[in-house]
């Protein structure tokens, strides 16, 4: 099966700490790798993505040489980075949708 | 805002019940998504189309499960007979330009299903 897996339900650092979000997929292909982000209260929206090579709000994410994870990180956490995270990818053989994972709930504490 | 607007946000309904939700795109959007997402839980793909071809669905749309977009703006999606495994919130994308460039989420219509 092919599968997009974030092994982290909950992540919680403090302020100014570093975060790593992981994302692990089942499958190599496309290099359309996506993480998505949905603050409280707001919609599902695009954070970044792997083919721009882009840095947002000091986040980035390295595909790693067996295309099988495409951790986001960023090295000082603000307490405005609490928020869901996807990660996602097109399934093998369809170009058009995007496999989610669960999501990792990312709280920064003061 | 992204422009994807959903309708209803909220859906109460009885098992065995009909339900339709409706999601307008902006008009530069002619690719559309449904999504299902249920708690704790990503998005799940459950169909796409490309203006008005609906051209992929998922093996999770039953046959209970209808959508369609009949002018290649607005699109509904319709399940009949519903079933307390429907509750969940689906989730409407839109997208223009290439095949996996960024969707633009609605904000989602409950379904809870008594």
């Amino acid at each position: 099966a092919q599968r997009v897996t974030q092994p982290e339900k909950l992540l919680s650092v403090f302020k100014g700490a570093p975060v790593e979000l992981k994302c692990n997929y089942s499958y190599s292909g496309s290099p359309e790798l996506f993480w998505y982000v949905q603050y409280s209260r707001q919609r599902l929206q695009l954070l970044l993505r792997h083919i721009s090579r882009e840095s947002i709000k000091g986040f980035t994410a390295d595909l790693n040489k067996g295309e099988t994870s495409f951790h986001l990180k960023k090295p000082f956490a603000q307490e405005e980075d609490s928020a869901m995270y996807y990660c996602a990818r097109p399934p093998r053989g369809s170009a058009r949708q995007l496999t989610f994972g669960s999501g990792t709930q990312l709280t920064v504490l003061p | 805002d992204t422009g994807v607007s959903q309708d209803p946000r909220h859906k109460i309904t009885k098992r065995g019940q009909n339900v339709t939700f409706r999601c307008d795109p902006i008009s530069e959007h002619n690719r559309l998504y449904w999504y299902r997402q249920t708690l704790g839980q990503g998005p799940e793909f459950l169909t796409y189309f490309q203006n008005e071809a609906q051209l992929e669905k998922s093996r999770l749309l039953s046959d209970r499960f209808s959508a369609e977009r009949p002018k290649g703006s607005f699109s509904t999606l319709e399940i009949q007979r519903t079933e307390q495994g429907d509750s969940a919130m689906y989730l409407c994308a839109a997208a223009g330009g290439s095949p996996t460039g960024e969707l633009f989420f609605g904000e989602g219509s409950r379904l809870t299903v008594l």
